[in-house]
């Protein structure tokens, strides 16, 4: 267990709407991912994070922003809800290890759909 | 670029049949190699690893060997359960240690 909680669960808000999944973490980890799970796409990295206040772009970052003001907490953010963002999100930290190498856990996910 | 491909499913056995889930790898240097198991309405859970050529993980009755000469990191267990159906992911991490990079799943189902 890494001690990840994804909030909320599960979402269904209108198209236009702005959302905001929330990730929160217990054990400090320095690397924070968001990721969305679609049929026929697998995981697709959205955006991540090697810091508080340090944020990077993954593979499909349009339509979404982050937010990380303290170690603890990844903020996802959908401006504009389209369609399309209707997926499952999951939240996930790594942890390196020199010896062990570094490895990657993930949270429980989150449902959204968008009507 | 690093990716990761592994056979494409269902893969649909009966119980205590022989399990391989086969994970091909495209990597430069020495890449540390996952396979996750995701139930339904779950998230991705670490079923085992190895970080190093020559290595065996193994977990709950699955293994998979490091096999650098082949770049391949087959996922197998000898019985499966029923309790085993599940989506199966296989996945590296590069060099540049905060990227990480997935297979597209295979279902596994599990026929009593």
């Amino acid at each position: 267990d890494a001690g990840i909680t994804q909030s909320p669960r599960h979402k269904v808000t209108e198209t236009g709407t702005p959302v905001t999944l929330r990730c929160h973490q217990t054990e400090n980890h320095r690397y924070m991912y968001w990721y969305r799970q679609d049929p026929g796409h697998g995981l697709r990295l959205i955006h991540y994070s090697y810091g508080v206040k340090d944020t990077d772009k993954g593979e499909v970052s349009d339509g979404y922003s982050v937010s990380r003001s303290k170690t603890e907490d990844f903020l996802l953010t959908l401006e504009s809800a389209t369609s399309s963002q209707t997926s499952v999100y999951f939240c996930a930290i790594s942890e390196p290890d020199r010896r062990s190498g570094n490895t990657i856990y993930f949270g429980e996910g989150s449902w959204l759909t968008v009507v | 670029g690093d990716s990761v491909t592994q056979m494409e499913g269902p893969v649909t056995l009966s119980e205590e049949a022989f399990l391989t889930i086969n994970c091909t790898y495209t990597a430069t240097g020495y890449p540390s190699l996952f396979w996750y198991v995701q139930y339904p309405g779950e998230g991705l859970q670490l079923l085992l690893k190895a970080t190093k050529a020559d290595d065996k993980g193994s977990n709950k009755g699955f293994e998979a060997t490091y096999r650098k000469e082949t770049t391949s990191f087959h996922l197998e267990k000898g019985s499966v359960q029923v309790s085993d159906s599940a989506v199966y992911f296989c996945a590296l991490s590069a060099i540049n240690f905060n990227k990480f990079y997935f297979g597209s799943g295979t279902k596994l189902n599990v026929k009593p």
